[in-house]
């Protein structure tokens, strides 16, 4: 139980493109999703906490207007990085807590999308 | 500012033997701690978690220990096994918030 799917796993882009990357808990339902970037050999940062029905709450530095993030249903969560340029290029990881049971501080995270921009 | 950190990047240690990965963090709210597996392009494996009531949580060949006065905490695997090889991340949570803060990651080579 607990698997996350991303998709697509990786794509690539011209500069000044939107991407998409979605991020769906497959077995349980997640209130909360969160968004991570990981730049090579680096840790992974938390970017966003998403949370269904609401507005996304983004970590300090993180530009809300360039990376938008909508939660519409409890297994399903978007991450649109819009204008991307290559500095966005980066592998872009989701995770979900679940909302119920005795696991909710448990994060599952899915296999992560690796965009390129041109 | 670096609120967990692993301070070994890389730890290679042969087939059978224990391996030992350590982590230290600074923010005295943490008090939820977890060790994910990640392999290069992949998303991060859940491993096992200890909570702060806690010093000691074993699953199978892995074992985490929580020094709280130290704000220190240790993976132990044993026996290492050729497959454990990836990059070990701990990380920290405060309660309640469940936003975890990672370590930098260490690097663990099993070898044959």
């Amino acid at each position: 139980g607990a698997v996350v799917s991303q998709h697509p796993s990786r794509v690539i882009c011209k500069s000044g493109t939107s991407v998409k990357i979605e991020c769906r808990s497959l077995d349980f339902q997640a209130t909360t999703m969160f968004w991570y970037r990981q730049f090579p050999k680096q840790s992974l940062m938390l970017m966003a906490t998403s949370n269904e029905g609401s507005k996304a709450t983004y970590e300090q530095g993180v530009e809300k207007d360039k990376f938008l993030i909508n939660h519409a249903s409890l297994t399903l969560s978007t991450l649109t990085v819009t204008s991307a340029h290559p500095e966005d290029s980066s592998f872009y990881i989701c995770s979900a807590r679940l909302t119920s049971g005795r696991d909710q501080e448990t994060q599952y995270f899915g296999p992560g999308t690796r965009l390129l921009v041109l | 500012d670096q609120q967990v950190k692993q301070n070994s990047p890389s730890l290679s240690v042969q087939e059978g033997r224990i391996s030992i990965l350590n982590c230290d963090y600074t923010n005295s709210m943490f008090d939820y701690f977890l060790w994910y597996k990640k392999y290069p392009a992949e998303g991060p494996t859940f491993l096992i978690s200890i909570s702060s009531i806690k010093d000691k949580n074993e699953d199978g060949r892995f074992t985490v220990f929580l020094n709280k006065s130290a704000k220190h905490l240790s993976l132990h695997i044993v026996p290492s096994q050729p497959g454990d090889s990836a990059v070990y991340f701990c990380a920290a949570s405060a309660r309640g918030t469940y936003k975890y803060i990672f370590g930098t990651g260490t690097r663990l080579k099993v070898l044959a």
